[in-house]
């Protein structure tokens, strides 16, 4: 089955600097990737569409100049929390599509991460 | 705008009882529809999935039926173990190919 992998699983930090999420598809080419984030206890809300090759796409609400988000390849898109602050320690989810999914029309299915914990000092 | 609505929890049961979690849903057009479950200290994973109007989802013993008349897409497992003890999430996306909405997470927890 696809597998998505993200790195590292768990990340403590200080106040004030910057941390980087690895997002992978393993066995699967992705040209969209959906990062999430989802506090304690909540449900988890969209924070950016990331797509191959362009910009990506934030949600309203969410700073494009604190969370970088690069989709540098079919496989790999990267979350870079600059400047974090204890406000921003949460866990962060990706999910890919497989290239070409969303053709056949609705209920193509996504392929979630393990998620990756951050917490800053 | 498009949300999802599921039963607060937590929700205890002991082992063999019967589960239902309710999950209903506004959108507009044709959702597909999802839950999710997420076991302690790992990721989402899909537990099944329905994608049109009156069409069962099922897997491990759970099942969902995508009731358009009533916006719903309840979870129902007939007898639970402990190993189901986990989160679950019900979820729609409006169009293949873009993020999920989701609910805001049931969690259960099983004894024996």
């Amino acid at each position: 089955g696809a597998v998505v992998s993200q790195h590292p699983s768990w990340v403590i930090c200080k106040s004030g600097t910057s941390v980087k999420i690895e997002c992978r598809s393993l066995d699967f080419q992705a040209t969209t990737m959906f990062w999430y984030r989802q506090f304690p206890k909540q449900s988890l809300m969209l924070m950016a569409t990331s797509n191959e090759g362009s910009k990506a796409t934030y949600e309203q609400g969410v700073e494009k100049d604190k969370f970088l988000i690069n989709h540098a390849s079919l496989t790999l898109s990267t979350l870079t929390v600059t400047s974090a602050h204890p406000e921003d320690s949460s866990f962060y989810i990706c999910s890919a599509f497989p290239r070409g999914a969303g053709r056949g029309g609705q209920g193509d299915t996504q392929y979630f991460g393990p998620g990756t914990r951050l917490t800053v000092l | 705008g498009n949300s999802v609505t599921q039963m607060e929890g937590p929700v205890t049961l002991s082992e063999e009882a019967f589960l239902t979690i309710n999950c209903t849903y506004t959108a507009t057009g044709y959702p597909s529809l999802f839950w999710y479950v997420q076991y302690p200290g790992e990721g989402l994973q899909l537990l099944l999935k329905a994608t049109k109007a009156d069409d069962k989802g099922s897997n491990k013993g759970f099942e969902a039926t995508y009731r358009k008349e009533t916006t719903s897409f309840h979870l129902e497992k007939g007898s639970v173990q402990v190993s189901d003890s986990a989160v679950y999430f019900c979820a729609l996306n409006n169009q293949a190919g873009t993020a999920l909405i989701f609910g805001k997470g049931t969690t259960l927890s099983v004894s024996s």
